[in-house]
């Protein structure tokens, strides 16, 4: 069965930094590109980025590019999402996903993590 | 970006009747759209590959149809498990998503 599982919801202050992941299995994780996507509260989705693990090659949304930083571990099938300096606006929640192999459409995602910025 | 815009915002059905979704692409998407449902509280999942093909365990209830610019998705008979919002998805060009859908009972 695959599964995406990530981390753990996170309250964090402005300015601090993150790190959240995303473990995927049942399947080869390094054969899969894996997306990144937000949701705002009470808002819509917007896709962030897309890294394969196999080789980290990573693309970025316009939109993100130079917020956040994907990566992956392959030796334990873990794809993260980190940022450097949050701000209130990253309160979220953030969804890993899993690109279906031939296509392009997301057919797996994980169950979220709540990102919470306040200080 | 391909901008996608769905209509209605909110759609209010009873039990039993049917739904009827639509999805619009700022540019031509050929036929990749996909359909996605999700409930209070949960991650998205996947309904709609393909404009028209259904996922694995999808309900026959659900369908969909469209190419190009315009999509449609419609729920024959609604269940009380169908009310929940529903987001149409472009993957022609990077991913963008609709604003969603919200489908009430009624």
């Amino acid at each position: 069965e695959v599964q995406l599982v990530q981390s753990g919801a996170e309250v964090k202050k402005p300015g601090e930094s993150l790190k959240i992941s995303c473990e995927g299995s049942g399947y080869r994780f390094t054969s899969y590109w894996i997306a990144w996507v937000r949701q705002m509260p009470d808002k819509g989705l917007e896709w962030m980025g897309i890294i394969y693990p196999g080789d980290s090659d990573t693309r970025y949304s316009p939109s993100f590019q130079g917020q956040v930083t994907m990566s992956a571990d392959k030796s334990i099938s873990t794809a993260y999402l980190q940022w450097s300096s949050l701000k209130a606006s990253d309160t979220a929640m953030y969804y890993c996903v899993r690109r279906e192999y031939d296509d392009y459409y997301f057919d797996y995602w994980g169950q979220g993590t709540l990102v919470t910025v306040s200080s | 970006e391909v901008v996608m815009t769905q209509s209605p915002a909110t759609l209010s059905v009873s039990p039993g009747e049917r739904a009827t979704l639509f999805c619009r692409a700022s540019q031509s998407v050929s036929s990749n759209l996909a359909w996605y449902q999700q409930k209070p509280g949960q991650a998205p999942r996947l309904l709609i590959y393909g404009a028209s093909t259904r996922a694995t365990g999808i309900p026959a209830r659900f369908s969909a149809s469209g190419s190009g610019t315009e999509f449609t998705l419609t729920i024959s008979s609604l269940q009380s498990e169908d009310f929940a919002v529903y987001y149409c998805q472009q993957y022609n060009n990077w991913w963008t998503f609709g604003q969603g859908t919200k489908v009430e009972i009624k």
